[in-house]
């Protein structure tokens, strides 16, 4: 299976400021990787597919990018509802895996 | 609005069955691959199983292979987990998603517990 690593599982930062996430694969997934935001009480949200295309809804603070093994998820002058657990996820092969998550907090 | 809606499930012994089922609306269901995907407490998300719009094609995660079923009625715009022979670690909040290979929308999720 394809391991996918989230070097920081929390991450605390200011509103305003920008943050970066990111994510290695163990081995080549091109650009076959999503990001996903969870907020408490609320539905697994998709940001970002192949690499770096904006899910229709996901504000242009969000940007990823990266290919092959490793990515990166930023956020650009965060807001207050930036705030949660954020995922990455390579679909290049079966089973699909996940990251473990980085939790994003306010400073 | 799309939503997904999932229920069925509960405490449960080791050993036993469960089916889970997951209500979709919104969209047109049966245009959609649909999947499952749970995560154990205090745990990261791992895949569960897969199934094409028209059910031709089904995956399943090797830890449930062979005691699990995925199955799905675009009928009722409806999607199923049978889950057999449950153990402990089998423990987890599983979600319904839609589409093949991200999953573009997700339900709240249904609490499985499986304990003695």
């Amino acid at each position: 299976d394809v391991q996918m690593t989230q070097s920081l599982s929390y991450l605390a930062a200011s509103p305003g400021e920008s943050v970066s996430i990111s994510c290695k694969a163990s081995k080549s997934i091109s650009n076959y990787l999503a990001w996903y935001q969870q907020k408490p009480g609320e539905a697994y949200k998709l940001l970002i597919y192949s690499g770096s295309t904006l899910q229709s809804g996901t504000p242009s603070r969000f940007s990823g990018s990266g290919s092959g093994t490793d990515f990166t998820l930023t956020i650009r002058s965060l807001e207050p509802e930036d705030f949660g657990l954020y995922y990455c996820q390579q679909y290049y092969e079966k089973p699909h895996t996940f990251g473990s998550g980085t939790k994003l907090e306010i400073k | 609005e799309v939503q997904l809606v999932e229920s069925g499930g509960g405490l449960v012994q080791p050993g036993r069955s469960l089916k889970l089922s997951c209500v979709a609306s919104g969209f047109t269901f049966s245009n959609y691959g649909m999947n499952w995907i749970r995560q154990a407490p205090g745990k990261g998300l791992e895949w569960v199983a897969y199934i094409s719009s028209g059910s031709s094609y089904i995956y399943y995660a090797e830890t449930v292979k062979g005691r699990f079923t995925i199955s799905r009625d675009n009928a009722k715009n409806t999607l199923y987990l049978q889950m057999t022979s449950l153990r402990s670690e089998d423990t987890a909040l599983y979600y319904c998603a839609r589409r093949d290979y991200y999953f573009d929308y997700w339900g709240q999720g249904v609490m499985v517990t499986v304990s003695s």
